[in-house]
């Protein structure tokens, strides 16, 4: 059975670090393009960033540019997310996604983690 | 970037109702690469439909997708008490890729 279970969230002051996770299993990992996308608290869907099966061919939403940085570990079938200088509007769950029909170049969605909450907050 | 405008925002509607859902773009969506996912209370969203009309594995058949170039639909044949819900568009086309804001599909 696929899965894809996410961690790392919790609470961070604006200016600080998280680091998110993305555990995967029950497909072949390395044959496909992966992604963040984020909800903020009652609102819509966010497409955040993305990167190729081979860990090329990343692309990242404007608003995280120069901060967030998608890295993926396809020995260990793991998706990674490094946030830093969070912002309070960066608070949302984040959703750990595969492109369900491999190595997508602009990525649609499915299936998707159960999400891991991020609060930026002092 | 494409944006894209979903209506109505809310639907309601009885079970064994029709829904009908649309999603228009700002620009013509290439090979018609649109999808619609279902998002239900407190889970994750789950993909419904690829390439505007194609169903997802393990999609019932009472899901639907149609359009092309700006003007895309979701149609629901028949409501089951689980598809009461907030459904969202996406256009893969052109990047960045982008999502509507949702239409709530609620029990009237």
């Amino acid at each position: 059975e696929l899965q894809l279970v996410e961690s790392g969230g919790g609470l961070v002051k604006p200016g600080g670090s998280l680091r998110l996770s993305c555990a995967a299993s029950g497909f072949t990992f390395s044959f496909y393009s992966m992604n963040w996308v984020r909800q903020a608290p009652g609102k819509g869907l966010e497409w955040v960033a993305s990167i190729g099966s081979g860990g090329s061919h990343i692309s990242y939403t404007d608003s995280v540019k120069g901060r967030f940085t998608i890295s993926r570990d396809n020995a260990k079938n793991s998706l990674y997310l490094q946030m830093n200088s969070l912002r309070a509007e960066d608070t949302a769950v984040y959703y750990c996604a595969k492109c369900p029909s491999g190595d997508c170049y602009i990525n649609y969605f499915g299936p998707w983690g159960q999400g891991t909450l991020v609060t930026v907050s002092s | 970037e494409i944006v894209l405008t979903q209506s109505p925002a809310t639907l309601s509607l009885s079970p064994g109702e029709r829904a009908t859902l649309s999603c228009r773009a700002s620009q013509i969506i290439s090979s018609s690469n649109l999808a619609w996912y279902q998002q239900r209370p407190g889970q994750a969203p789950r993909l419904l439909i690829y390439a505007a009309s194609s169903r997802a594995t393990g999609i019932p058949d009472r899901f639907s997708g149609s359009g092309s170039g700006t003007d895309f639909t979701l149609t629901i044949s028949r409501l089951e008490p689980e598809d009461f819900a907030v459904y969202y568009c996406q256009q893969y086309g052109s990047s960045p890729g982008t999502f509507g804001q949702g239409t709530k599909v609620d029990i009237k």
